[in-house]
């Protein structure tokens, strides 16, 4: 199975300020297509995940162009700019390259 | 709107069998795969298995000699069943749509207890 390590954050993030979470993968997610099968979840307190990123880079819908997503093959990072209330929870990356799908233990995010 | 939602007991006995059913609305099992993920108390997110569009699933191989998924396209629902329960099944359980999960009920809590 492809393991997925996600990075802590540096917990309480200060509103306003940038967050980067990381998240590595044990094998590269770079299909033959070009594509990166890699995507980005938020789960807020109590609430079901969310998709924010696929594609490792493409902004689901509805999604705030605060979210940016990029990375290589095998090393990934999701981008919040300007941190808010609403972006409070826990961010899982996860890989859908081959079964079966993993996700990473996820990062917390809390703020100040 | 596109809608996912879960249904099932919210306490199953051990060694006994959980079924869930997850009804969607807004699109339909013919075009678009419907995933299981489920999640412990307190832990991180496990994909279970899925339905595809064409009618084929795939299982977690840590599940497959357990788990079992079918459907009923003209209810646009999604059946889970898994069986020989143990306490550590307990979790909530998501159904969620497609490859990119774009789309997620509100989940179903399941508490494996005698």
């Amino acid at each position: 199975d492809i393991v997925m390590t996600q990075g802590a954050l540096p917990n309480p993030v200060p509103s306003g300020e940038s967050a980067s979470i990381t998240c590595q993968s044990s094998k590269s997610l770079l299909h033959s297509n070009g594509k990166t099968y890699l995507n980005w979840y938020l789960q807020r307190p109590g609430q079901s995940p969310q998709l924010l990123i696929y594609w490792m880079s493409t902004r689901a819908s509805g999604v705030s162009d605060r979210f940016s997503g990029s990375g290589s093959g095998t090393d990934f990072t999701l981008k919040i700019s300007s941190v808010e209330a609403e972006d409070v929870g826990v961010y899982y990356c996860q890989q859908f390259l081959e079964y079966p799908y993993t996700f990473g233990a996820g990062t917390k995010l809390e703020l100040k | 709107q596109v809608q996912l939602k879960e249904s099932g007991p919210g306490l199953v006995q051990p060694s006994q069998t959980l079924s869930l059913t997850c009804t969607v609305s807004g699109f339909s099992l013919m075009d678009y795969s419907v995933h299981w993920v489920r999640q412990p108390p307190g832990k991180g997110l496990e994909w279970m298995g899925r339905m595809k569009y064409d009618g084929d699933t795939y299982y977690n191989s840590a599940l497959k000699s357990r788990l079992s998924i079918s459907r009923d396209t003209s209810k646009s629902q999604v059946f889970l069943k898994m069986n020989s329960l143990q306490t550590e099944d307990t979790a909530i359980y998501y159904c969620t749509r497609a490859l990119f999960m774009d789309a997620w009920g509100q989940g179903a809590s399941v508490t494996v207890s005698s």
